[in-house]
């Protein structure tokens, strides 16, 4: 069954601390894997995009991730800020299709 | 400002009401798309439209009728819906379609409540 999951569901940091999320998924045939940012009450914002020959790619803080073999992916947000508390979303889409299964998610909350 | 604007941003409709969502993008992308974000769920994906034509109709009820007049503008007409179709709907443009690999660009949604 082609699935994504992503842990933790939830997870509570201090401001200036680093963090890591995880999406593990099952798609087959694959093309590519996506991370989103979703701000409460927003719609997603794109934060990266690899295919399956990239393993790792960055967007200022953030850097994601990704092992094809095992089909898992990290989401590392270094040195968190306020405006990092969001909902951030895992996507991984089909091969040649237009198909894609989304993870339902990680709230990250950021404290001062 | 994502480029995609949504209007409205919240409505509130009787199961026997008949209304439609919209969505503008103002970035020149090919493809559009509808997407279902329920509490707790995952986002579906509902409509795919490139360059104006439907490709992809992903099992949804007869009651979601997309329509897309231009490329820069999509439609969802609701009409007889139930309690379980409560939910936030996106609308997201690219420049070509999913399998192109090109980021999606979403708009905020409109929050849908069903009496």
């Amino acid at each position: 069954k082609n699935q994504v999951e992503q842990s933790p569901q939830s997870l509570i940091i201090l401001e200036g601390k680093n963090c890591t999320l995880q999406c593990n998924y099952t798609v087959s045939p694959f093309s590519n894997l996506r991370w989103y940012k979703q701000d409460t009450g927003r719609g997603p914002v794109s934060l990266t995009i690899m295919t399956f020959s990239e393993n790792t790619k960055s967007n200022g803080r953030y850097t994601a991730t990704l092992d094809a073999d095992t089909k898992q992916s990290s989401l590392h947000i270094t040195a968190s800020q306020l405006s990092d508390s969001a909902s951030y979303i895992c996507v991984v889409i089909f091969y040649n299709t237009d198909k894609l299964i989304f993870g339902t998610g990680t709230r990250l909350q950021v404290f001062p | 400002e994502t480029g995609v604007t949504q209007t409205p941003r919240h409505l509130v409709m009787g199961m026997t009401n008949k209304k439609s969502l919209k969505c503008e993008q103002h970035l020149g992308h090919n493809a559009m798309y509808w997407y279902k974000q329920s509490a707790k769920k995952p986002l579906e994906l509902m409509f795919v439209y490139s360059l104006e034509e439907r490709v992809e109709n992903n099992s949804v009820p007869s009651r979601f009728s997309p329509e897309c007049p231009n490329s820069s503008h999509l439609f969802l007409h609701l009409h007889t819906l139930q309690p379980e179709d409560s939910a936030l709907y996106l609308c997201a443009s690219s420049q070509d379609r999913i399998l192109s690999n090109q980021p999606q660009h979403f708009g905020d949604g409109t929050r849908l409540s069903i009496l």
